[in-house]
Formats: C-alpha cells, structure tokens, sequence
C-alpha cells in the first residue's frame, strides 16, 4: 500500500527555516502531483503550492512567493518543501498530498512550531 | 484572492441528507470544473472525497454527491451516519496554477 511519509515535528526559532519532507512509500514518486497545504491550529486548510516531480517545475501560492521552495528528488521518492524567515504565523501542521489522476494519498502531517 | 465561502456549521440527524455549499467567484469556482471536497477529522489529515466537482475518488461512499451551479459548488451528504460527523473543505482551481481553499464547515450529525 502506498503511502506517503511525512518527517517529525520541528521546533524553530523566529527569522530561521525549516525543510519538511514527504517520501512516497511503496511507489515511485514521479507517479503523483505533490502538493502541500498546511493548517494553524484550529483554524483551514491553506494551499501553499505543488510539484509535478516527473516535470521538476514547482507552483507556489502567491502569498508565499520568496518564502517557500518546493522540490522534488526522484532518486529517493521524496518531495521537499522550505519555508524561510518564519514567524510565529507559520505554526501550523503541514500536510504533502500525493493525486495520480483518480487518487489522493495524503502525509501524516508535520507539525512545525515557531517559538 | 480570497477564501472561497462555506457555512461555518451544518447540522442533521442520522439517516437525513444535508448540503453544504462553497461559493466562490467566476474566475475560480465558477470558470473551471476544478473542484474539489475534502472531510476531515479531528486529528486527522484530510481526505479527498470528490474531485472534478462530481467525481469519487475508489473507496468513497456513494452518499458523497456533488454538483456546481455558477459560481457556487455543493456537496450532499445522504443517509448521514455518525462517522460523517467532521469539517468539509471545499478548493477550487483558481487560475495561474493556484488553488483556493474554502473556510470550511463543521457537520455536526
């Protein structure tokens, strides 16, 4: 069974950056569109940008345009999102969406904390 | 952009069917048949449940329905069970490769 694997919680301080990955378990991950959506506590979903791994171009939301990169590494399966100068805005669970066209497996989620 | 718009709680008893609407604009969810419905549970990552503003996904019950009607997307929830008791989220393709999400709606069964 397919599955993507997201990394652990992160704590980081304000003005540093963080990098979460996604890895696709028990398939390739050229296979999928990656896309990341994160939520603060107790709040939406926000979509903040995708990957297509096989093309290699990312897409990112406008709002966090400077701020994220998103990329992909073929060679192990895994997806990868950066998020830079971070503040305390960006506590929030991050979630990677894999969608191959008629199915959409979703990550764990990783917590990131800003304190 | 901003946030597509949903009820923020809906309510229904078991066995009864609800709708939940997502109202956007044309330049997201009325000029594309881009959207999508996801449920979630405390706790849990969401889960896709129709896509291409009809279809399910394999898996997803059949008491999931869909439709689109201008610039406002819904989705119906028939024979409600206790487990259906979660957040809906509406997203829609919004042009220039971005997606907007909905605000979100908390059923309550």
């Amino acid at each position: 069974q397919v599955q993507m694997v997201q990394s652990e919680t992160e704590v980081k301080k304000p003005g540093s950056s963080v990098k979460v990955s996604c890895k696709a378990s028990g398939d390739t991950i050229t296979s999928y569109t990656i896309t990341w959506v994160r939520q603060a506590p107790g709040q939406g979903l926000e979509w903040m940008g995708r990957i297509i791994p096989i093309l290699g171009t990312p897409n990112t939301a406008q709002k966090f345009q400077g701020r994220v990169t998103i990329t992909a590494d073929k060679s192990t399966s895994t997806a990868y999102l950066d998020l830079s100068s971070l503040t305390s805005e960006d506590t929030a669970v991050y979630y990677c969406e894999g969608w191959s066209g008629a199915s959409s497996i979703w990550g764990q989620g990783t917590m990131v904390i800003v304190s | 952009q901003s946030a597509l718009t949903q009820p923020a709680s809906v309510s229904g008893s078991p066995g009864q069917s609800i709708t939940i609407s997502c109202t956007g604009t044309s330049s997201d969810v009325g000029g594309y048949n881009l959207v999508s419905w996801y449920q979630q549970h405390p706790g849990k990552a969401p889960k896709l449940i129709i896509y291409e503003v009809t279809k399910r996904p394999s898996g997803v019950s059949d008491r999931f329905s869909a439709s689109k009607s201008g610039n406002t997307a819904s989705l119906t929830i028939s024979g409600l069970q206790a487990d259906d008791e979660a957040d809906y989220y509406c997203s829609s393709y919004a042009g220039s490769s971005s997606v907007l999400f909905g605000g979100g709606t908390t059923l309550t069964v």
